[in-house]
């Protein structure tokens, strides 16, 4: 029944660990992204795919790697987590690319602690 | 990198009153979007706006794409308990990503 689903919702580590977020969509939709949401609540994009290709790519650091086995998955690798990436991440899909007419929907949030 | 300037940043009222918000860029939008987010939730999308002077109404939540294209606000009618949470306007120019606003943190008292 659920849309966008993300696992964990809870997430706390040491830093210098390595951790996966995973994201998985049964709505058909072609397009996926993973938002960043810090502690003032601003989010903000940092990937996004269109059938397994990336097609944007934010300054983010290259600690982070997306991984889109299939269409209906997005995964988010961290390696080496530091205390700067404590944060909400969000996991979004979309029918299409990016435009006027195709709503986000978006998934529960991953609440990552890092220590 | 940009950011959406809303206001107020947090207002607290009393059931029944209508509430007021906006939201202003400095560089024009194609769609202006405005969602609500619930605690421990992920945003969820309230309107789409996709033409200057566009009026959208969805229940007691009303929206408008400003005439500048630099702008668009969000009204709610007569709020109940159920419309606490984080408020956020988006823009897009056209097929490029969404620009969250920094939200609006409404609490409504009984």
């Amino acid at each position: 029944d659920t849309a966008v689903s993300q696992t964990p919702k809870y997430l706390v580590t040491q830093m210098g660990n390595d951790k996966s977020i995973k994201c998985e969509q049964n709505l058909g939709h072609d397009t996926m992204y993973w938002y960043k949401q810090d502690s003032k609540k601003f989010l903000k994009i940092m990937f996004s795919y269109n059938n397994k290709e990336l097609i944007i790519n934010e300054t983010v650091p290259n600690r982070f790697s997306p991984k889109s086995p299939d269409k209906a998955h997005l995964n988010l690798h961290i390696n080496s987590l530091e205390l700067g990436d404590s944060a909400v991440y969000f996991c979004a899909s979309s029918q299409g690319r990016e435009s006027s007419y195709n709503e986000q929907f978006f998934g529960p949030g991953t609440r990552l602690t890092v220590l | 990198g940009q950011q959406l300037n809303q206001s107020p940043q947090s207002m607290f009222i009393q059931e029944g009153e209508d509430v007021s918000m906006n939201c202003t860029s400095s560089s024009i939008f194609n769609t202006w979007l405005w969602y609500k987010q619930d605690p421990g939730e992920g945003p969820v999308l309230l309107i789409a706006l996709y033409k200057a002077g566009e009026l959208t109404s969805n229940g007691r939540l009303t929206a408008q794409f400003g005439i500048t294209r630099k702008d668009s606000f969000l009204n709610i009618s007569a709020s109940i308990p159920s419309d606490v949470g984080i408020y956020f306007c988006a823009g897009q120019r056209y097929t490029d990503k969404l620009i969250f606003g920094t939200g609006t943190r409404l609490q409504v008292f009984p």
